[in-house]
């Protein structure tokens, strides 16, 4: 059984464009949440999708979207980035809606 | 709010020794207490969760206590290791609410000496 996977692993933008992230959750598990963590601090909620859908939405604004996929994999979308925006992401995924959370490696994100 | 608040920031305890963070919440709705594990450059991976209808839970050297009138709960690691050395967050959530959000506390630095 594989775990949560993310890809890239690093990667660096200038401000003002775009950025997309992926996200495999582990096998079998239908709900993915994304996380933003800035450097020292723990992680910030950005938004869940359960079974395709989106489930919640933390403090972000709408320049942040998601995207699940029928095989439950995620793609997080970062449109005009700003130099903020500097972090890891992570992803998690759960078996279940409000089971735990498994995280992956994150992506670490560098706004120039 | 949705707040938790962890501390201390950082902490240094001898090989052997006793680590104990704590954490303080806010919203009586969360029902869900997971303590992260984080190395440098890595996910945070899960060490031990409690709920609120016990007080304490033991898995191995890692317990949590709970105390829920007072709205706090804590992470002692017994028999410290240099291999504990890590980031360690609390969290909460509520699992009935949208989104099954996740809360973190700022995070505690350990560092065990040999």
């Amino acid at each position: 059984e594989t775990g949560v996977t993310q890809s890239p692993t690093h990667l660096i933008k200038t401000r003002g464009q775009q950025v997309t992230l992926r996200c495999s959750s582990q096998s079998g598990h239908n709900t993915v949440s994304w996380y933003q963590q800035a450097l020292g601090q723990g992680p910030q909620f950005i938004f869940q999708y359960y079974r395709e859908e989106e489930n919640g939405r933390g403090n972000f604004p709408p320049r942040f979207s998601g995207l699940q996929f029928p095989n439950y994999s995620s793609e997080l979308n970062v449109n005009a980035l700003e130099l903020d925006d500097s972090a890891l992401y992570l992803c998690a995924s759960s078996l279940v809606l409000g089971d735990t959370q498994y995280f992956g490696p994150g992506t670490r994100l560098t706004v120039l | 709010q949705q707040q938790v608040k962890q501390s201390p920031q950082s902490l240094i305890v001898q090989k052997g020794g006793i680590s104990i963070i704590n954490c303080a919440y806010e919203n009586t709705a969360f029902d869900y207490f997971p303590w992260y594990q984080q190395f440098p450059g890595k996910g945070p991976a899960l060490l031990i969760a409690i709920r609120p209808d016990v007080s304490e839970k033991k898995e191995g050297r890692f317990t949590i206590s709970f105390n829920k009138s007072a709205k706090q709960f804590s992470l002692h690691i017994m028999d410290s290791q240099p291999g504990d050395s890590a980031t360690y967050f609390c969290a909460a959530s509520q699992s009935r609410g949208a989104g099954n959000m996740l809360t973190f506390g700022g995070g505690t630095r350990l560092m065990v000496k040999p």
